[in-house]
């Protein structure tokens, strides 16, 4: 397996734009999750789907997010507006329930909202 | 005060050392613990998992967990150049490796 694929892997865009990030799970997983890497938060959980639901999002920092996953592998993150403090690595990583103890990472999307 | 609390380093020791990277928590309910490993510009990728109070040895790495003093700790003995990374230190209320608090991280140099 290629392991979980995100892309674009870099993005700029100006303030105000629609940002949308996509992600491939790994075949078979069944979870789904996206984080958000910062110097100054770090690594922060933003939402996660189960089978396709979303189960939690209070990761999510405001309305202007939202994550979507149409079907098994396939998830997007949206950002509308974008902002400058958007700016950061945005992670995808999958896992699945029948071996809950390792959850792999994508390649990660560095965002820069200018 | 953050949920996972980690020094920030950055921690430097020389190739063969032992570097022990540390981690405390807040949530007493919290079950499963996780140690990841960053290089610069990279994803993280999981090196161990602990649930039970005690040692848990895998090769180089050495994961400890005290959960009446909330702290975990990582060891890496014989430590090589290429150990040096950031490491992530992760907590949460299940065993689902992902649905994860994860501190701020400890810098790692291990100099030749």
């Amino acid at each position: 397996d290629a392991g979980v694929i995100q892309s674009p892997r870099h993005e700029v865009t100006e303030m105000g734009q629609e940002v949308t990030l996509r992600c491939k799970p790994i075949s078979g997983h069944d979870y789904l999750f996206w984080y958000r890497q910062t110097m100054m938060r770090g690594l922060e959980l933003l939402i996660y789907f189960n089978n396709n639901v979303p189960i939690d999002d209070s990761g999510m920092p405001e309305d202007r997010f939202s994550a979507k996953m149409p079907n098994a592998s396939f998830s997007t993150l949206k950002i509308q507006p974008s902002e400058p403090r958007d700016s950061a690595v945005y992670f995808c990583a999958s896992s699945s329930s029948d071996r809950n103890t390792e959850a792999f990472f994508g390649q990660g999307t560095r965002l820069t909202v200018v | 005060q953050k949920e996972v609390e980690q020094n920030s380093g950055p921690l430097s020791v020389p190739e063969g050392a032992i570097a022990s990277l540390n981690c405390t928590y807040s949530d007493r309910g919290s079950q499963s613990f996780f140690w990841y490993r960053q290089y610069s510009g990279k994803s993280p990728e999981l090196i161990m998992f602990i649930y039970s109070n005690g040692d848990k040895e895998d090769g180089r790495f050495t994961a400890q967990l005290n959960k009446a003093s909330q702290y975990v700790s990582l060891l890496i003995r014989d430590s090589q150049p290429s150990d040096s990374a950031t490491y992530l230190c992760a907590v949460n209320w299940g065993t689902n490796a992902g649905k994860s608090t994860f501190g701020d991280g400890t810098t790692l140099t291990v100099k030749p």
